[in-house]
């Protein structure tokens, strides 16, 4: 079936160590973004890219880190830089950039101990 | 910050229309409504969207006040399945930036 899919599903981790989100896309969409997600808020944007080898900081993009080498794939690096990394993280994907139309995938979250 | 004003929660008897109420009273002419719902720790899933006529799909109808300063997305049988919060978002057209509020709880109660 055609989809994003996220992993892992929960990740925990150190103070001081960085991790990456995987995301990946069988849906042969251009555009992909990332978000994050704390208790009871609405989704704020991390990254989003338009195409492959490009990518453009979203609202929150202090501590975190993308990379856009294949179109499929759009993994997030969380840094030790991030002040508050403990959240839940959503990959999405549309067919191009300017529509609202995104496909979501189950998400990840990230508790940092 | 969101442009969008949502009730925190609502609740609605199952197999009644759900009514859930947007108020958007400074949107632009090439703006767009935009709902999505997100059940619990899930990823969020899109319902519906207008610019100024109402909409309808398998999902959902959407209405659109005729000045759009408002609006009402409508799940005319509701099940418990449609217990999630629901986020009503305006977005310019063109443009890739959704920007997300604390949206509406709905809970269907049986």
């Amino acid at each position: 079936d055609g989809g994003i899919t996220q992993s892992p599903k929960y990740l925990f981790r150190k103070e001081g160590q960085n991790v990456t989100l995987s995301c990946e896309q069988n849906l042969n969409h251009d555009a992909m973004y990332w978000y994050r997600q704390d208790p009871g808020q609405g989704l704020r944007l991390i990254y989003y890219s338009q195409i492959v080898n490009d990518f453009q900081k979203g609202d929150i993009a202090e501590g975190y880190s993308v990379s856009r080498e294949k179109k499929e794939s759009f993994p997030l690096t969380v840094t030790s830089a991030q002040k508050n990394p403990t959240a839940f993280y959503l990959c999405a994907s549309s067919p191009q950039a300017n529509t609202g139309e995104l496909f979501f995938g189950e998400g990840s979250r990230l508790t940092v101990l | 910050d969101a442009k969008t004003t949502q009730p925190p929660s609502m609740d609605c008897a199952e197999g009644r229309a759900a009514n859930l109420p947007c108020n958007h009273s400074t949107i632009s002419g090439n703006e767009y409504v935009y709902w999505y719902r997100q059940i619990h720790s899930q990823g969020p899933q899109y319902i519906i969207h207008g610019l100024k006529n109402n909409e309808t799909n398998e999902m959902a109808s959407l209405i659109i006040t005729e000045d759009r300063k408002s609006s009402t997305l409508i799940l005319p049988h509701a099940t418990l399945r449609d217990t999630a919060v629901y986020y009503c978002i305006v977005r310019v057209r063109g443009n890739y930036q959704l920007i997300w509020g604390a949206g509406t709880k709905l809970i269907i109660k049986p």
